[in-house]
């Protein structure tokens, strides 16, 4: 099976750029997305097609991928960018989701 | 922008079926073909695609559940379906339903808000 993985945490400064990668064979030659998951909340696509943001999410967020490496760039991090966040692809005939990546902004 | 909502039963049984429904709704008009998903996220966990169905009929269901699963989705009423048997405390999770408004298979671009399913006698 197809494995996408993802660091379990990563911590960033306010003001700082966070980065969060997402590694899987090929993964260059696959689209990738990224979703933000708050407490309580319902997953936030904000990024697509690896690195195309969806209408309302901020510039901050940027997303590039190759090899087999896909990275989310949080820029200027703000305290309300703290959440999880998940990538996924599409392989083989279904979709895949990297474990989870805590992003806190301390 | 599109509206999600999930509906079911709270608590299921063991061994029992689950069965959960997803109804969009939406302000504007416009095309009812979309590409339809189910993903959950079990207590302390990530998130786990259970199947996806495009409006035509076309269903892809992740291997692990595949011989569990059954979808359903009704274009013209805007509703999508998931059925999910044999299930066991480990299905406990919350459920979403997502869809993607393009009919593309591999991203979601709107989820609803989950529905929470314990499996527990």
């Amino acid at each position: 099976s197809y494995d996408l993985t993802q660091p379990s945490s990563v911590s960033v400064s306010p003001g700082q750029t966070a980065s969060i990668t997402c590694s899987g064979e090929g993964l260059g030659g696959k689209y990738v997305s990224w979703y933000q998951l708050k407490p309580g909340q319902s997953p936030l696509l904000v990024i697509f097609e690896d690195n195309k943001r969806p209408s309302g999410i901020p510039e901050r967020f940027s997303g590039s991928n190759s090899g087999n490496t896909a990275t989310l760039t949080i820029s200027g991090t703000q305290a309300l960018d703290e959440a999880d966040f998940y990538c996924q692809a599409w392989d083989n005939g279904g979709a895949i989701f990297g474990g989870r990546t805590k992003l806190t902004v301390l | 922008q599109p509206r999600l909502q999930e509906s079911g039963p709270g608590r299921v049984q063991p061994s029992e079926t689950l069965s959960l429904s997803c109804s969009l709704s939406r302000d504007s008009t416009g095309s009812n073909s979309f590409f339809w998903g189910w993903i959950r996220q079990a207590p302390g966990k990530g998130l786990e695609w259970i199947g996806s169905m495009s409006s035509s009929g076309r269903t892809f269901y992740n291997p692990s559940l595949q011989s569990r699963i059954s979808m359903s989705v009704d274009t013209a009423e805007n509703h999508c379906s998931l059925r999910l048997s044999s299930v066991t405390a480990a299905d406990t999770a919350v459920y979403y339903c997502a869809i993607n408004t393009l009919l593309l298979k591999y991203y979601f671009d709107y989820w609803g808000q989950g529905a929470l399913v314990t499996v527990s006698s």
